[in-house]
């Protein structure tokens, strides 16, 4: 199993660009989290996903941050404009159930100059 | 408030002895509880979780955890540390109880010196 797979790596864009992560979860999971990670904030949940629908999305942080699941196997988050104070590290994460462990991607390393 | 805490944001141990990073917790109901360990550049990964059972909970890589429930703790412990363990350690609760959203802790470093 490839595990969870994001991408890109690492992005560098400049403030008011609009910038699209991906994330494509575990096959058979059907749980899917966004985070983020800060110094100053930690790791912060920003929405999840449950069976593609979002249940949860009181931690997306303002209008310009949106998220989708079209299907089982894909996840964008949207930032639009971004910011620099939107610099970051994006993770996402998913789980077979609510019992299970989440298993976390290895990252998107957002930089907004 | 439903959270979890670590109070140290770091925590240096002689490799060889044994270790302990400390997670408190505060949520209504049955915890369920969960380690993670972040290697630098690299996402989050799981080490071990308490749901029901035996008290002390055994993971990978030589790591286990005690639930306390009457101290409303769940310590990551290792008898013997390894410089390769120095990595930044996150304890999660499972909150609200019936969904599959985690609360982190704010991390521990962990630091195993030579």
């Amino acid at each position: 199993d490839a595990g969870v797979i994001q991408s890109p790596r690492h992005e560098v864009t400049e403030m008011g660009q609009e910038v699209t992560l991906r994330c494509k979860p575990i096959s058979g999971h059907n749980s899917l989290f966004w985070y983020r990670q800060t110094m100053m904030r930690g790791l912060e949940l920003l929405i999840y996903f449950n069976n593609n629908v979002p249940i949860d999305d009181s931690g997306m942080p303002e209008d310009r941050f949106s998220a989708k699941m079209p299907n089982a196997s894909f996840s964008t988050l949207k930032i639009q404009p971004s910011e620099p104070r939107d610099s970051a590290v994006y993770f996402c994460a998913s789980n077979a159930n609510k019992n299970n462990e989440q298993f976390f991607g290895p990252g998107t390393r957002l930089t907004v100059l | 408030a439903q959270s979890v805490a670590q109070p140290e944001d770091q925590v240096n141990v002689a490799e060889g002895n044994p270790l302990t990073v400390k997670c408190t917790y505060s949520v209504s109901g049955n915890p369920y509880l969960f380690w993670y360990v972040q290697y630098p550049n690299r996402g989050l990964q799981f080490l071990l979780k308490y749901i029901t059972g035996d008290n002390l909970v055994k993971g990978s890589y030589g790591f286990e955890a005690e639930f306390n429930k009457s101290q409303t703790s769940f310590h990551l412990k290792k008898p013997s540390a390894l410089v390769s363990d120095s990595a930044l350690y996150f304890c999660a609760v499972r909150f609200p109880y019936n969904t599959d959203k985690l609360i982190f802790g704010t991390g521990t470093r962990l630091q195993v010196f030579p």
